[in-house]
């Protein structure tokens, strides 16, 4: 099972919005709509963001959106924070009964 | 409170062996599926494997790069899952995290801090 692929880093400035892609197959992303989104910052433990392509946790920012189409999921940050730097995760079930994740992407807060 | 943490993390050397622990505590333990995530300093998230609940059948699957070497399993009554690490070799040197996902769905809700496994001669 390949990883997912997302852009390896992305940036905005304070109060922008930035869109984060992941792209996989028919046989994860695009088949299921268990796709998650996680938020992980440097020596600390991943944290669940979105859930189920576009549902939010309890305690989670409504700045944190989530979608999808097709085989693309995304994440949308909008009025970004200087907090919001982090190294983002997508995660997808599989046909294989396996998960995936993505290759990670790295926003920076200009 | 609702945690987890792992242990049973070091150095050992190519080929050999290692058994981590995941000890579960705050939430109904024997409900939920477990799993593993690793990463590679540097590095992204990798999943594992997982261990279904009882009422599963104590399922497992595992990731194809570890499968048959890696063997999860879990303790219900001691609320603990382990993952026995068989032929280590050097790039399964990562940190290592618990998590699970809730029952009926698939995303992980609560991770651990992590535990070094490190694999060098």
């Amino acid at each position: 099972q390949s990883a997912l692929t997302q852009p390896a880093s992305v940036s905005g400035s304070p109060g922008q919005s930035i869109t984060i892609s992941c792209t996989g197959t028919s046989s994860d992303v695009g088949g299921y709509n268990f796709v998650s989104w996680y938020q992980q910052h440097p020596g600390k433990a991943p944290k669940l963001m979105i859930y189920d392509v576009s549902n939010r946790p309890s305690g989670v920012s409504d700045r944190f959106s989530g979608s999808k189409s097709g085989n693309t999921a995304s994440l949308t940050i909008s009025g970004l924070q200087a907090e919001d730097e982090a190294d983002y995760y997508c995660s997808s079930y599989t046909s294989n009964t396996t998960w995936v994740f993505g290759g990670g992407t790295k926003l920076t807060v200009l | 409170e609702v945690q987890l943490v792992e242990s049973g993390g070091g150095l050992v050397q190519p080929g050999g062996s290692l058994k981590l622990s995941c000890a579960a505590s705050g939430f109904t333990f024997s409900g939920s599926a477990m799993h593993w995530v690793r990463q590679a300093s540097g590095k992204g998230l990798e999943w594992v494997g997982r261990i279904r609940s009882k009422a599963n059948s104590y399922a497992t699957a595992y990731a194809a790069s570890v499968k048959g070497r890696f063997t999860i399993s879990r303790d219900d009554s001691k609320n603990t899952a382990y993952l026995q690490m068989n032929s280590l070799k050097t790039d399964d040197t990562a940190v290592y995290y618990c998590t699970r996902t809730p029952l009926g769905y698939w995303y992980f809700d609560l991770w651990g801090r992590g535990t070094l496994v490190t694999v060098s001669s």
